[in-house]
């Protein structure tokens, strides 16, 4: 079964630094990953998907992701956070087929500092 | 263009109390999926559908049942309500199993708390 990894619970950045969240997936063939992000209180937004081809894809609000197979990893990346980015983000891996459910890791909760 | 509308947005249930979660998405969309998310927890998948008069159990279906007979409705019902099932719970869609794309389209959740 698929699984996806998030080991950073928490992080705090200061506003105008990089960011980078690390997530780390199990899927028994070519994955389809996803980055969600959840406002307290709110719905998820997706901020960007991988299926196939560039392995580095870009989303909204300034919001990379690469694709590294060699490490099962599909880290997202800013290279300026702004303090509207405070929020819980979410990786997740999606089922190619079949039901085409998705699993979600635990989630990272990032903190702004002015 | 609504998307996914969960109702309601918030709800207090007493233990062995019953209710039903409701979701309808508007895009035509096959593919539907209730999930719950504990705190500190990302999201588990309940029960799916995969179109109308067609549903199964995700990974933790347990104090719930789903029914789908109407493309557009995925209702939740909870049945004698337990602590257990305090959380957020979320409907989603995805387009059709012929689409490559498995991004689903969320609603903005359900909190349900049981005293």
């Amino acid at each position: 079964a698929q699984s996806v990894t998030q080991p950073d619970i928490h992080i705090t950045v200061s506003e105008g630094a990089s960011l980078e969240l690390r997530c780390n997936y199990s899927y028994g063939a070519t994955p389809y990953l996803f980055w969600y992000v959840q406002s307290p209180g709110q719905g998820l937004q997706l901020l960007l998907k991988y299926f196939s081809g560039d392995t580095l894809v870009q989303g909204i609000k300034g919001f990379e992701a690469e694709f590294k197979r060699s490490q099962s990893s599909f880290n997202l990346r800013k290279p300026s956070v702004h303090w509207s980015d405070a929020a819980e983000y979410f990786c997740a891996v999606g089922e190619v087929t079949g039901r085409r459910a998705l699993t979600f890791g635990s989630g990272t909760r990032l903190q702004v500092q002015p | 263009n609504a998307g996914v509308t969960q109702t309601p947005k918030f709800r207090i249930l007493k233990i062995g109390q019953s209710m039903t979660l409701q979701c309808a998405q508007d895009m035509n969309h096959n593919y539907m999926y209730w999930y719950r998310q504990d705190p500190g927890m990302g999201l588990k998948l309940i029960y799916y559908s995969v179109g109308a008069g067609i549903t199964d159990k995700g990974e933790v279906p347990n104090g719930y049942n789903v029914s789908r007979s109407t493309t557009e409705d995925f209702p939740l019902r909870l049945e004698l309500a337990a602590p257990s099932q305090t959380s957020v719970y979320f409907c989603a869609s995805n387009p059709t199993g012929e689409s490559l794309s498995t991004e689903a389209f969320f609603g903005q959740g359900t909190r349900l708390t049981v005293v």
